[in-house]
């Protein structure tokens, strides 16, 4: 399809474990970024990509966060030993460029037991 | 810097009422503005954005808002409520300068039949 694609949709997983989580943009975004999202809560900014750019990583919360993305492509966003407080949705949006309109995918709910 | 404010997390109205849903933001340099949407399970989609071109924006699903400077305040209008219009709604800002979109922490709309 054409809108941002996130994989898996749901995971779970025990704690300790690493997680990957996947987002595909629109093709042509040159802008990415990760969200967390707590139950019942707005978005917390994790990291922004942009084009070739150095990423902002001032969100993420531990060292166990980390996220790459692949030129203009796709995304991952890892999570290692992963703890019972990083239950939570991620979400994923591109837009054409900072400041554009950004376009979210579904997320990827995760749960941590 | 820059930061959103949405009054009221929950705001409930029959169907067929006036909705507002307030938006107050903070910006040391000229604001790009943004209203989403969230329903159930799905990521955001934008309603309406405002680049510095009219101070009233519409959107889609008859919703629009009105960028008041003077106020600091772009809340989110619709004449009527419909049934379909219960979701999460979230207020965003960004500027020309850095990277980030910060997001308030959403108001809940419950529509009354």
């Amino acid at each position: 399809g054409a809108g941002v694609s996130q994989s898996p949709s749901n995971k779970v997983t025990e704690k300790g474990k690493d997680v990957e989580l996947r987002c595909d943009p629109i093709s042509g975004h040159t802008a990415l970024y990760w969200y967390r999202q707590r139950l019942g809560q707005g978005l917390e900014f994790l990291i922004y990509f942009q084009g070739n750019s150095a990423p902002d990583k001032s969100g993420l919360p531990s060292d166990r966060f980390s996220a790459e993305r692949t030129g203009e492509s796709v995304s991952t966003l890892t999570i290692q030993r992963t703890q019972q407080e990083d239950s939570a949705v991620y979400l994923c949006a591109s837009s054409s460029n900072r400041n554009q309109p950004q376009h979210f995918g579904d997320g990827t709910r995760l749960s941590i037991l | 810097a820059q930061s959103v404010t949405q009054l009221g997390s929950h705001v409930s109205v029959s169907e067929g009422a006036l909705v507002l849903l307030r938006c107050n933001y903070s910006s040391s340099v000229p604001p790009y503005l943004f209203w989403y949407v969230q329903y159930p399970n799905q990521g955001l989609q934008l309603l309406l954005k405002y680049t510095s071109a009219a101070t009233l924006v519409k959107g889609i699903n008859g919703f629009e808002a009105e960028f008041k400077k003077s106020e600091t305040s772009f809340h989110l209008t619709k004449p009527s409520a419909h049934m379909s219009d219960a979701a999460e709604y979230f207020c965003a800002v960004s500027a020309d300068t850095g990277n980030q979109f910060y997001f308030g922490t959403g108001t809940s709309l419950t529509v009354i039949p």
